[in-house]
């Protein structure tokens, strides 16, 4: 769902351990779901991506899974790297437009 | 890939002046672009769905007559905040649906507004 005047939660782990990063989204009827990762300054880069007929999806070193009963997406990243701090957003695709989640600040400890 | 170029990356304006922002898609051509703003330390809010050759659709709560969008052709929207505050001062990013991909969407870097 969309977050207006939200800050963004933190999610602190150890370099070498999985991270997982959930989200809720706010719209039984959408049909697609993206993560996105964003770093200081620059626009979201598409990580992964999955539609509503599926419930669990992955790609390297990263999985998608939904739960359409409780509308609840999460991102699981295995074997975490510094590379890997950012800014994690889920988001949902409506009626054509593409509607961003709360997101997650993930932050890797050496 | 599909590549979206946003221009400026960072601005700086008087309070009461006009900024404009450009993105543009440059390998392809997309009929629909998105704008967004984003506040420090929050998410990305949509603002305005831009459509080649009509009229923008805005997002409610935000004043068309103040972010005027411009989509003249299939590789340029253009975002005009007019009578700046520094209350507009924000991250302003916008996006292409590339082809007729309904899903496929692609981001530019991003500009950085400041009104002082």
């Amino acid at each position: 769902g969309e977050s207006v005047g939200l800050h963004l939660p933190t999610l602190s782990v150890q370099e070498g351990d999985n991270s997982i990063i959930n989200c809720a989204y706010s719209n039984s009827a959408s049909d697609y779901f993206i993560w996105y990762k964003q770093e200081s300054g620059k626009g979201p880069q598409f990580i992964i991506d999955i539609r509503s007929n599926m419930d669990k999806r992955q790609g390297q070193r990263v999985t998608v899974l939904l739960n359409k009963t409780v509308k609840h997406l999460s991102l699981q990243i295995a074997a975490t790297q510094p590379g890997d701090s950012a800014v994690y957003f889920c988001a949902e695709i409506n009626t054509g437009k593409l509607i961003f989640g709360q997101g997650t600040t993930l932050q890797v400890k050496p | 890939g599909a590549v979206v170029s946003q221009h400026p990356s960072r601005v700086i304006c008087k309070s009461g002046t006009s900024v404009k922002i450009e993105c543009r898609s440059l390998d392809f051509q997309a009929t629909t672009m998105f704008w967004y703003r984003q506040f420090p330390k929050q998410s990305l809010m949509l603002m305005a769905t831009s459509n080649e050759g009509s009229k923008a659709t805005y997002e409610q709560g935000v004043e068309k007559d103040k972010f005027l969008i411009n989509h003249a052709s299939l590789t340029l929207s253009t975002l005009t905040v007019t009578s700046a505050h520094p209350e507009d001062s924000s991250f302003y990013i916008c996006s292409a649906r590339v082809g007729d991909d309904f899903y496929g969407y692609t981001f530019g870097s991003g500009t950085r507004l400041t009104v002082v």
